[in-house]
């Protein structure tokens, strides 16, 4: 079945790094353009970032812009999410998502993984 | 950037009841809208994308309604399964999310 499994995450110190990872299943990846979402400890989602299907355009959203990379291995079906300069904001669950069309950021998600937290903290 | 803001935010309500769920946005996002219902410790997952289209698997008893500035998210006889979070995205631009409504039980 369609799936995104997510793995990576934990505690880092501010300042610090951490690699999230997302291997996806069921469906053909390297046609479709992928997200990173977050939600903050009893908050509402925020979108972070997209990658086009074919890993030509990156976008991000304004809190992480020139902090994170996203990447995609469409050879092992998995998406990466690179959070560097990492702030206590940052603190979060991080969600993948497919995204239903290839190009563009401006995208619904209709699959997402089951998230990983990713906390900030000295 | 679209402000998307959702009322009420929380309805309590009995199975059965109907629930009504709305997201305004700040400019029109035509009809660039999707719903999500999220339960604790759980994923977002999708309900209804193009204002008023079904994803995949989900129930008739969900209906999603209007374009513009002005959206309704209609569960007709609330399911238990159906108490959670609701959250509306406009996808016009980068994707922005509506600050959520809680459906719980009365």
């Amino acid at each position: 079945q369609v799936q995104l499994v997510q793995s990576g995450g934990g505690v880092v110190q501010p300042g610090g790094s951490l690699r999230v990872s997302c291997a996806a299943s069921g469906f053909a990846f390297s046609n479709y353009g992928m997200h990173w979402v977050r939600q903050a400890p009893g908050r509402g989602l925020e979108w972070v970032a997209f990658i086009r299907h074919d890993g030509t355009n990156k976008y991000f959203g304004d809190s992480v812009q020139g902090r994170f990379t996203m990447s995609r291995d469409n050879s092992k079906n998995i998406l990466y999410l690179q959070m560097n300069s990492l702030r206590a904001e940052d603190t979060a669950v991080y969600y993948c998502a497919k995204g239903y069309g290839g190009y563009d950021m401006r995208d619904y998600f209709d699959v997402w993984g089951q998230g990983t937290m990713v906390t900030v903290s000295s | 950037e679209s402000v998307l803001t959702q009322s009420p935010a929380t309805l309590s309500l009995s199975p059965g009841e109907s629930a009504t769920l709305s997201c305004r946005a700040s400019e029109s996002v035509s009809s660039y809208l999707a719903w999500y219902q999220q339960k604790p410790g759980q994923a977002p997952r999708l309900l209804i994308y193009d204002a008023s289209n079904r994803a995949t698997g989900i129930p008739a008893r969900f209906r999603g309604g209007g374009s513009g500035t002005d959206f309704t998210l209609t569960i007709s006889s609330l399911e238990p399964e159906d108490f959670g979070l609701y959250y509306c995205q406009q996808y016009t631009r980068w994707p922005t999310f509506g600050g959520g409504t809680k459906v719980e039980v009365k």
